[in-house]
């Protein structure tokens, strides 16, 4: 079985600085992919970036990256140049190649202050 | 603009009163989904359609049903909803041609209130 860990229920950071939010992982299927979703107060998953087992480059997205180590089974996002409107509940998530569904983290709570 | 549709944004229903949600998609996807997100917890998958194809979770109560009449459209029945039903429900659509990288679209989610 998958299960994705997030250690930070909540983090804070200065606007226009930036800020890591973790994320570690356990499967034995080779073959998985490692999203992030942002989540305002209104309640809608944004997806922001997304990680397959096999890339060989770390993902980026804009102000997004993701800091995939494979051999920890880490997948860190970082948000560069932090925005107030970057606050928000931010979810790990995970999908298998033998499963149809998204296994979700229990999320970080950001909040960027001016 | 493409998107995924859930209606009504709020939803109040009384201790033990059949309520449905609804959600609907103009992506074309063939796969939709439904999410339970209790308050400050991460989202739970109750099932999913591949297609006409009905897949619940082990664990998704018998409480629960879904229908989906069509490609767009896709109901969430709880048929005796407690007090512990009370959460976000979110819908969520993929194209369904399999592999890990296959990125699911959420709706803006219905919050279900059990009176």
């Amino acid at each position: 079985a998958q299960k994705i860990t997030q250690t930070q229920p909540g983090m804070f950071v200065q606007e226009k600085e930036a800020v890591t939010l973790d994320c570690t992982y356990d499967t034995s299927d080779p073959s998985y992919g490692l999203f992030w979703y942002k989540q305002p107060s209104s309640g809608e998953m944004i997806f922001l970036i997304y990680q397959g087992s096999y890339d060989q480059q770390n993902a980026t997205e804009g102000r997004y990256s993701l800091n995939f180590q494979k051999a920890r089974k880490s997948a860190n996002l970082v948000i560069s140049a932090s925005q107030l409107g970057d606050s928000a509940m931010y979810f790990c998530a995970m999908s298998l190649s033998s499963a149809r569904q998204l296994t979700f983290g229990s999320g970080t709570q950001l909040t960027v202050l001016p | 603009d493409a998107m995924v549709i859930q209606n009504p944004r709020y939803q109040v229903t009384q201790f033990g009163k059949p309520v449905t949600l609804s959600c609907s998609q103009t992506l074309n996807h063939n796969v939709m989904y439904w999410y339970q997100q209790k308050s400050s917890q991460a989202p739970k998958l109750l099932f999913h359609y591949y297609d006409k194809d009905f897949n619940n979770e082990a664990d998704t109560p018998d409480n629960f049903q879904s229908r989906r009449p069509n490609t767009s459209f896709c109901f969430l029945d709880i048929r005796s909803p407690g007090l512990g039903d009370a959460a976000m429900y979110l819908c969520a659509t993929s194209k369904g041609t399999g592999g890990p990288n296959e990125k699911l679209f959420f709706g803006s989610g219905t919050q279900l209130s059990v009176l």
